[in-house]
């Protein structure tokens, strides 16, 4: 079964103090792995397409990797405006239109 | 930039009152899908359009829901007989069906049965 996995749940961090989220997944056949970003009471915003393994994309202090079994967000000099829910969803290959999210991780970041 | 719109944002009905709600694609995608999403979880997949034709629907998706694209542009999501479980918020997303199918969120609707 396509599945995953988010960790850690619940990140604090100080504002600068660098760090990553893990995305762990199992999909018969990756088409794409994204990453969301989703604020409370909104929808999620787009930032990353990974296609394949070894891929890395790049915005701002947002830095996203791929390998064949996960996915790290790195978060560089972190701001409390980078206070949110990171979502990573995974398009398995074939003809299928669905994303499979994970759980979330929510980042707080203080000043 | 007209992003995806979803109306309304928020709903509250009762127990056993019909909802529908309706989300506007941007405008050159092809593709319109349906989640949910209940608090502390990620969205999970309901249904998904490419032009008028309903391609794929999730097990989670009873015989209570149904969805229409009449046209190939708006979207209806409607909700028969509603459950006090039905409360969540409903997303809806389009793509343009290219390499990747970046899918491209609106706002939301926040659905309360009471």
């Amino acid at each position: 079964e396509d599945q995953v996995t988010q960790s850690p749940e619940a990140l604090r961090l100080q504002e600068g103090e660098s760090s990553s989220l893990n995305c762990s997944y199992t999909v018969s056949g990756l088409r794409g792995l994204f990453w969301y970003r989703q604020d409370p009471g909104k929808g999620p915003e787009f930032l990353f397409t990974l296609y394949s393994a070894g891929e890395e994309k790049e915005k701002e202090r947002l830095k996203a990797t791929l390998t064949k079994k996960e996915s790290f967000l790195h978060i560089t000099a972190p701001k409390p405006e980078d206070s949110a829910t990171y979502l990573c969803a995974v398009q398995a290959a074939g003809n299928t239109g669905k994303l499979i999210f994970g759980q979330g991780t929510t980042l707080q970041v203080k000043p | 930039d007209t992003g995806v719109s979803q109306d309304p944002r928020h709903k509250i009905t009762k127990r056993g009152q019909n909802v529908t709600f309706r989300c506007d694609p941007i405008s050159e995608h092809n593709r319109l899908y349906w989640y949910r999403q209940t608090l502390g979880q990620g969205p999970e997949f309901l249904t998904y359009f490419q032009n008028e034709a309903q391609l794929e629907k999730s097990r989670l998706l009873s015989n209570r829901f149904s969805a229409e694209r009449p046209k190939g542009s708006f979207s209806t999501l409607e909700i028969q007989r509603t459950e006090q479980g039905d409360s969540a918020m409903y997303l809806c997303a389009s793509s343009s069906g290219s390499r990747g199918d970046t899918q491209y969120f609106g706002p939301g609707t926040r659905l309360t049965v009471l």
